[in-house]
């Protein structure tokens, strides 16, 4: 079974700063990892994704992550926070079936960011 | 860019009631799954759908609740009596196959409020 775990529910960070969210994985399989946003009242949306390939990945609105196997972690991180990055994050993993596998959500981190 | 829609966006219904909440797929998309996240709770994943029929279910997915693609567009959940525990965001995530293999779709969710 996979599982995601994210290390920080709260995380407050100044305008401009660098943004780390951490993440760390078990899975008995090479995992596909993913990192979604969730606005106020608002439903999921998809940052980045790894499945394979290049270990560190580029998402949408300046955001990264690098998949480090070693360390079993795919921390999100973004170099200048900005105000609008405000919002739940959430870390999650499936497998890799080809009959396609559930979704596996960490507890999420709740982004502020401070003017 | 294609979107999942679901309906209706708020529903309030009385505990021992039936609801069903429906959600429109992304076109040519597979594979449907609905998660819950309870209010201020991570992000849970209830049943996944594949070639019409369930191809993964968690705990939660118990008697009270079935799943269907009637006409082949849409996609239901149904809740056949609902507890007050059942109060959560029902969100409806699709799924392509090759090109965004493995990306989930997320709709805007159901706000299902229970009295």
């Amino acid at each position: 079974a996979q599982s995601v775990t994210q290390l920080g529910s709260h995380v407050s960070v100044s305008e401009g700063a660098l943004v780390l969210l951490r993440c760390n994985y078990s899975s008995s399989v090479p995992p596909y990892l993913f990192w979604y946003v969730q606005y106020p009242n608002q439903g999921l949306q998809l940052l980045l994704k790894y499945t394979t390939g290049a270990t560190l990945v580029k998402g949408i609105n300046g955001f990264e992550a690098e998949f480090k196997k070693s360390e079993t972690s795919f921390h999100l991180t973004k170099p200048s926070a900005h105000m609008s990055d405000a919002a739940e994050y959430f870390c999650a993993v499936s497998g890799t079936s080809n009959s396609g596998y559930a979704l596996n959500f960490g507890k999420g981190t709740s982004l502020l960011v401070t003017p | 860019e294609p979107e999942v829609t679901q309906t209706p966006s708020h529903q309030v219904t009385q505990m021992g009631q039936e609801v069903i909440l429906r959600c429109v797929p992304i076109s040519n998309h597979l594979y449907f799954y609905w998660y819950r996240q309870i209010l201020g709770q991570k992000v849970e994943f209830l049943v996944s759908f594949y070639n019409n029929e369930i191809s993964e279910k968690s705990e939660i997915f118990d008697d009270q609740f079935s799943v269907e693609r009637p006409d082949g567009s849409n996609f239901t959940l149904k809740i056949r009596s609902t507890k007050l525990e059942d109060s959560a965001m029902y969100f409806c995530a699709t799924q392509g196959t090759s090109g965004s293999y493995n990306e989930q779709f997320f709709g805007p969710g159901t706000r299902l409020t229970v009295l």
